[in-house]
């Protein structure tokens, strides 16, 4: 069974671009989490989708949005990007009957550099 | 400010010696689980406990949840090499729909 698996592995922009980041989540799974991971910290929350919906959202700007597919992939996109934005961006999946209940299973991150 | 926050920051233990990392929450949860980290990369789901749970074991690990202290420990029992990673506590709550990390500990294990 093939896991979460995100793209690209490395994204290098320069500030005020645009960054998109893919993720696919395990067959059947249909809640997509993104979170942020600056370095040497922990997890900030960004999104969740479920159902193609986004259910809750972290205390990030309005510049960081995104949407869940049909298939339940998800797509995050940030707007204008600063400095500050380089961070590892990791998505995880779960199903949603639990919604995290039993753990989430994370992909291998998207590493951003803004310049 | 986390949910969830590790203790210590940082630990270095040799091989076969035991590992002891807390983790201190502040609201009521649902579970809460244990991840970790390798080399920045993706987090690996260790083990979840649930709050009416006290103890919970998986292979060399050991998870006990203290609700009344708000707390939980990991334990990794005769470490090696290749458990040289940052381990994460997270906080799971019924209606958030997420889980709240921590800052994570830093574990160093020589050989």
């Amino acid at each position: 069974e093939a896991g979460v698996t995100q793209s690209p592995t490395h994204l290098i922009k320069t500030r005020g671009q645009q960054a998109t980041l893919r993720c696919s989540p395990i067959s059947g799974h249909t809640s997509v989490y993104w979170y942020q991971q600056a370095l040497g910290l922990g997890l900030q929350f960004l999104l969740w989708y479920d159902e193609g919906e986004e259910r809750n959202r972290g205390n990030f700007p309005p510049r960081f949005s995104g949407r869940q597919f049909p298939n339940y992939s998800s797509e995050l996109n940030v707007n204008a990007l600063e400095l500050e934005d380089s961070a590892l961006y990791l998505c995880a999946s779960s199903l949603e009957a639990d919604k995290g209940y039993y753990g989430y299973t994370f992909g291998s991150g998207t590493r951003l550099t803004v310049v | 400010s986390q949910q969830g926050e590790e203790d210590p920051q940082a630990l270095s233990i040799q091989e076969g010696e035991n590992a002891t990392m807390n983790c201190s929450y502040k609201t009521s949860i649902n579970n809460l689980q244990w991840y970790r980290q390798n080399s920045g990369r993706g987090l690996v789901h260790l083990i979840l406990i649930r709050s009416n749970e006290r103890e919970k074991h998986s292979g060399r690990l050991r998870v006990t949840l203290d609700t009344s202290k708000k707390s939980s420990s990991l334990l990794i029992t005769a470490s090696r090499a290749a458990d040289t990673a940052s381990y994460f506590c997270a906080t799971g709550t019924i209606d958030a729909g997420k889980s709240t990390f921590g800052d994570g500990t830093t574990l160093t294990v020589k050989p």
